[in-house]
């Protein structure tokens, strides 16, 4: 089983659509959460962290279910320059500070 | 500041060819890693360094060697290459000891193995 476990998609919506992507994650002891996104052929950019009370930046709304074990990102009015590649990231308390990455879910925002 | 940068962006390499790729950081980060990102897999840790003189095995280490000799420097290195070992791969970097820190990515090495 992945640690980080993320619907491949394509999510394919039109511009100003609500779009929301779910991941789950294996170990319980993760102590951070990340949303990542990684636009085709280019580096992974942080996209925000998530915090256990929920948080928001403009469109972007990230929650984390930790009795769970799933994180979700929203995003609000889908514009076109949103057409990336949405990747899950969490960390586990090891002392080499890296990141464990799902595969990510790639979405295509249309005209 | 340029950040993260890697070199090269694009090798071809026969088998059983050896090539090291550079990272540096202009950001005095401690922390540096070697990622390798693969179709349906994620980015997953090869090799990484808490500090200078400092290097530790990740994820999927194997055929791979890494040396940071300077702060602001993460070499790897693949010593006899196998078609198994092309991928991209990226280079990160990270300042802060707290857990949750950001990494920095470099803009990537498309590394092919004939």
């Amino acid at each position: 089983r992945k640690e980080v476990e993320q619907d491949p998609g394509p999510f394919n919506v039109p511009e100003g659509a609500t779009v929301a992507f779910n991941c789950t994650y294996s170990n319980s002891a993760s102590q951070s959460f990340f949303w990542y996104r990684q636009d085709c052929r280019k580096e992974p950019k942080l996209l925000m962290s998530v915090y256990s009370s929920g948080n928001e930046d403009g469109r972007f709304t990230a929650q984390l279910n930790r009795a769970s074990q799933y994180i979700s990102l929203l995003i609000r009015d889908s514009k076109l320059s949103d057409s990336a590649t949405y990747l899950c990231v969490v960390t586990t308390p090891t002392g080499r500070r890296a990141l464990t990455f799902g595969s990510g879910t790639r979405l295509q925002v249309q005209p | 500041n340029a950040g993260v940068t890697q070199t090269p962006k694009f090798r071809v390499l026969k088998t059983g060819q050896s090539m090291t790729l550079l990272c540096a950081q202009d950001m005095n980060h401690e922390y540096m890693y070697w990622y390798r990102q693969d179709p349906g897999m994620g980015l997953r840790l090869i090799h990484y360094s808490v500090g200078e003189g400092t290097t530790a095995k990740g994820e999927v280490p194997d055929g791979y060697n890494v040396s940071r000799l300077k702060k602001q420097n993460f070499l790897l290195g693949l010593e006899s290459a196998a078609p198994s070992q092309t991928s991209v791969y990226f280079c990160a970097s990270s300042q802060s000891r707290d857990r949750g820190d950001t990494q920095y990515f470099g803009p990537g090495t498309r590394l092919t193995v004939l």
